[in-house]
């Protein structure tokens, strides 16, 4: 079967780094995606992986590894701005994504 | 550009009843999704179109059906509402049936008494 597990809330310090983990197992792989989704409001796409290694995108950076069935989404200079859902999103063989339950992750000051 | 809208916002429902909850893109998006997400789970997918004409089952289709007569438009329609089917539900569009980031409406809360 298709699973995702990724932790169910996280806490960390406003200016810190935290690093968000992801397994996976899925029917086929074509890429995996991570969303941000504050409380109330819809996801909001944050990176896509398809390729093993790491993806920066300013304080956001997102890595893979397809051997291991394993991603990681990792936020530096944590603002509170970011205090939100990560979800974590394989796509698989039919090219559908596979959604976790994300994890909610709370900044304190 | 507005990009995906959806209405209702939020709606109540007695059980029994139908409702249409509207999707609208302006982004020329091929795909499109229905989702519901309830606590503690993930985001479900309940029906796709890949393009206008076409649709598909996803995960949790029971209970639920969709049309996709144009590229703009995807409504989702409960014939007979049950509790259930209290959820949020969330359209998304893509611009194609492959690899491309997902794009959200602000979603509909409906409850189902």
């Amino acid at each position: 079967g298709q699973n995702i597990d990724q932790p169910t809330e996280m806490t960390a310090t406003e200016g810190a780094i935290v690093q968000i983990n992801c397994t996976y197992q899925t029917s086929g792989f074509n890429g995996l995606f991570w969303y941000q989704q504050h409380a109330g409001e819809a996801p909001t796409f944050l990176s896509y992986n398809v390729l093993d290694g790491l993806e920066e995108k300013g304080r956001f950076s997102s890595f893979l590894s397809r051997s291991k069935g394993y991603s990681y989404l990792l936020l530096k200079e944590l603002q509170m701005k970011d205090s939100a859902s990560y979800l974590c999103a394989p796509m698989d063989s039919n090219y559908q994504l596979i959604w976790g339950a994300g994890t909610k992750l709370i900044i304190k000051p | 550009t507005a990009g995906i809208t959806q209405a209702p916002t939020s709606q109540i429902l007695a059980a029994g009843r139908s409702m249409t909850l509207r999707c609208t893109q302006d982004m020329r998006h091929n795909a499109m999704y229905w989702y519901r997400q309830d606590l503690g789970l993930g985001l479900r997918l309940i029906h796709y179109s890949n393009t206008a004409g076409t649709t598909g089952k996803g995960e949790v289709p029971d209970g639920y059906s969709v049309s996709r007569a144009n590229t703009d438009d995807f409504p989702l329609t409960l014939a007979s509402a049950v509790p259930s089917q209290t959820s949020v539900y969330f359209c998304a569009s893509s611009d194609s049936s492959g690899v491309g980031e997902q794009f959200f409406g602000p979603g509909t809360r409906l409850t189902v008494l």
